[in-house]
């Protein structure tokens, strides 16, 4: 399972783009990228997966560089509700003796209003 | 559709005392397993995780521990609880053979006093 490192915190405001980066520099072959996103008293909420390039859906975009020992998180136009902890976990979780899901500390982003 | 159930929600209980938190999923078969521990302020602690019935790999040694008597439960025990056992406990499944997202539970709090 590859390690990662992530800023501790981040402060922003609301409708700034924010953009958390991941680096992942042992990243395996057939390793994945995944963000999760958790709220206080809640469990982390799958965000967003990717392999390589760049993916985006309703809530965020992920881009990833050829070589892929990085990843970065952006969240468009922020609003107070994204106040989180966001998590990037790096690991090939397809087999049966799965890498384990282990998450970092995370990074803490606070949106100001 | 796959939803997991964690239970209860809070718990307060005496040093000493036992403690069994359980977990169920439905809509799946043959899920991964895991169970976390988030102390205040910090990230997931990886405690277990099953890719099977009976079949528990344990990651910090402590005195909890966790069975699956069927494929879709997963229960996490004490015989005798520490003050350093308060923490939000969180259930989680994930599809084997699959790269797709982990779902979690809604959490137990649970407070030793």
């Amino acid at each position: 399972l590859a390690k990662t490192t992530q800023p501790i915190s981040m402060d922003s405001y609301e409708g700034q783009e924010v953009n958390i980066t991941c680096s992942h520099n042992n990243i395996a072959t057939n390793d994945y990228i995944t963000w999760y996103q958790q709220f206080p008293s809640q469990g982390p909420r799958f965000i967003i997966q990717g392999y390589k390039t760049k993916v985006t859906n309703e809530v965020a975009s992920l881009f990833i560089p050829a070589d892929r020992k990085s990843s970065t998180l952006s969240l468009p136009r922020v609003s107070l509700s994204d106040t989180a902890v966001y998590y990037c976990l790096v690991g090939d979780f397809r087999s049966y003796n799965t890498d384990k899901l282990i998450f970092g500390t995370g990074t803490r982003l606070q949106v100001f209003p | 559709s796959q939803t997991i159930h964690q239970w209860p929600a809070t718990l307060v209980q005496p040093v000493g005392s036992p403690l069994s938190l359980e977990c169920t999923v439905e809509g799946t078969s043959n899920p991964n397993l895991y169970w976390y521990r988030q102390a205040a302020g910090r990230g997931l602690q990886l405690l277990f995780y099953s890719v099977g019935i009976g079949q528990i790999s344990s990651e910090v040694p402590q005195n909890l521990s966790a069975s699956r008597p069927q494929d879709r439960q997963f229960i996490l025990s004490s015989k005798k609880l520490l003050l350093s056992d308060s923490g939000f406990y969180l259930c989680a499944w994930t599809i084997v053979g699959s790269n797709t997202e982990a779902f979690f539970g809604q959490g137990t709090r649970l407070t030793v006093v």
